[in-house]
């Protein structure tokens, strides 16, 4: 079963310019979910989807970030314009959601860096 | 607000012995808890999990235990292996949503 897909794996940009991440999750995933992990702390939710409705964004930093599900699937985080402190890893995760509480499947992530 | 800490940022532990971290929280609604693995460049992978209801859950090398009262809880690993040499965050979660811990940096030494 392939795992979670992320790309790219690094990107490296100037402040004030936009950035986007995407995430291919397990086939047959209902729920994804993007966090950020700022290095030193844990991943902190950002958005989770549910198919391609919006579950929770309480933590999405609505003013620059955003992001969409189309059709369900595949997942895009953008951020715009890009900021120091969003220098992250940005982790992609899915989840099957039988009605169960549910394991996430992380992806590799993609490392940011702002400069 | 930190709900979910971790106050030991690593440890290191002889091979063959048994390897402690611990997880302290602070939401008393948090009723499943999980442990995942980081080795570096990757995501976090899936451990061991257990339900608010349990006070044990036990898979392979690993356990994890729940203390509700204390609002507290552990991962054992017996025995340890240079393998297990990881990052180990520890998740709490209520309703759909997971809240980690800072994570500890476990190192076992051959």
């Amino acid at each position: 079963e392939a795992g979670v897909a992320q790309s790219p794996r690094y990107k490296i940009i100037e402040k004030r310019q936009s950035v986007a991440f995407w995430c291919n999750p397990i086939s047959g995933h209902a729920t994804l979910y993007w966090y950020q992990q700022i290095l030193g702390q844990g991943p902190k939710l950002l958005i989770q989807f549910q198919n391609n409705g919006v579950v929770d964004d309480s933590q999405l930093p609505k003013d620059r970030f955003s992001a969409e599900r189309l059709k369900g699937v595949d997942s895009t985080l953008k951020i715009q314009p890009a900021k120091l402190e969003d220098s992250a890893v940005y982790l992609c995760a899915s989840s099957l959601l039988t009605g169960e509480r549910e394991t996430q499947y992380f992806g590799p992530g993609t490392r940011l860096l702002v400069l | 607000d930190q709900q979910v800490k971790q106050n030991s940022p690593s440890l290191s532990v002889q091979e063959g012995r048994i390897s402690i971290l611990n997880c302290d929280y602070t939401n008393s609604m948090f009723d499943y808890f999980l442990w995942y693995k980081k080795y570096p460049a990757e995501g976090p992978t899936f451990l061991i999990s257990i339900s608010s209801i349990k006070d044990k859950n036990e898979d392979g090398r690993f356990t994890v235990f729940l203390n509700k009262s204390a609002k507290h809880l552990s991962l054992h690993i017996v025995p340890s292996q240079p393998g297990d040499s990881a990052v180990y965050f520890c998740a709490a979660c209520t309703g759909n949503q997971f809240y980690f811990g800072t994570g500890t940096s476990l190192t076992v030494i051959p």
